[in-house]
């Protein structure tokens, strides 16, 4: 079975602090990507990976960044969190065109 | 980029058969269309992928009309562990990035007895 696991589940940080997310997936995966679940909006692409080092803003790249340095690991940064980035934050990864699997989610809080 | 759109929410009840469809009027030749199932506190899970006609699997069914402009997630037979947020998926990987990749708001089916 494919794993796609995500380094924290709940977290809770301060508006300015900078945050790192990530995200690990183990079936050797071109393709990792970052979305945030709002209610209402449904998922919204962050950012997307399709090789080591190599990466393609989303739909809202805006106050993010990533980090590709092995196949396996795709991180989320944010360089100086905002409450209007609480949300929900998912990790999925695929091969080539195949289905994405997604791991559990970190539901972030800013304060 | 491919705009989808899905009704807000849905009420079925158990042992019926369940539609739901996605616009996406704008969708590009290369786009495939895939559907995602997300229970609470979870990930989305993967239920089926299409590009034209019927694509049919073990859980449901795809139907997707010739001009491709909206499709339809068949659920048969569904049961109170079908309740959850369904999304449509519509885009390509291989062709314009993750840009192109764009689920819709998604629609929350609720099954009673």
């Amino acid at each position: 079975d494919v794993k796609v696991t995500q380094s924290s589940r709940y977290l809770v940080k301060r508006t300015g602090e900078k945050v790192f997310l990530e995200c690990v997936q183990d079936m050797d995966h071109e393709n990792m990507f970052w979305y945030r679940q709002d209610p209402g909006l449904g998922l919204r692409l962050i950012y997307f990976s399709y090789d080591v080092k190599m990466k393609e803003k989303g739909d809202i790249p805006e106050g993010y960044s990533v980090s590709r340095e092995k196949k396996e690991r795709f991180s989320l940064i944010l360089e100086s969190a905002s409450t209007n980035q609480t949300s929900m934050y998912l990790c999925a990864s695929s091969f080539l065109r195949d289905t994405q699997y997604f791991g559990p989610g970190t539901r972030l809080t800013v304060l | 980029l491919a705009k989808t759109t899905q009704p807000i929410s849905m009420d079925s009840y158990e042992g019926q058969e369940v539609n739901i469809t996605c616009s996406h009027n704008n969708i590009a030749t290369n786009d495939y269309i895939t559907w995602y199932q997300q229970f609470p506190s979870q990930g989305p899970r993967f239920i089926i992928q299409g590009y034209k006609t019927k694509v049919t699997n073990e859980v449901a069914s795809l139907f997707i009309p010739a001009d491709r402009k909206s499709s339809t997630l068949s659920l048969p037979r569904v049961s109170l562990s079908d309740t959850a947020v369904y999304y449509c998926l519509v885009g390509d990987i291989l062709t314009g990035g993750g840009n192109k990749l764009t689920f819709g708001t998604g629609t929350q089916l609720k099954v009673e007895l």
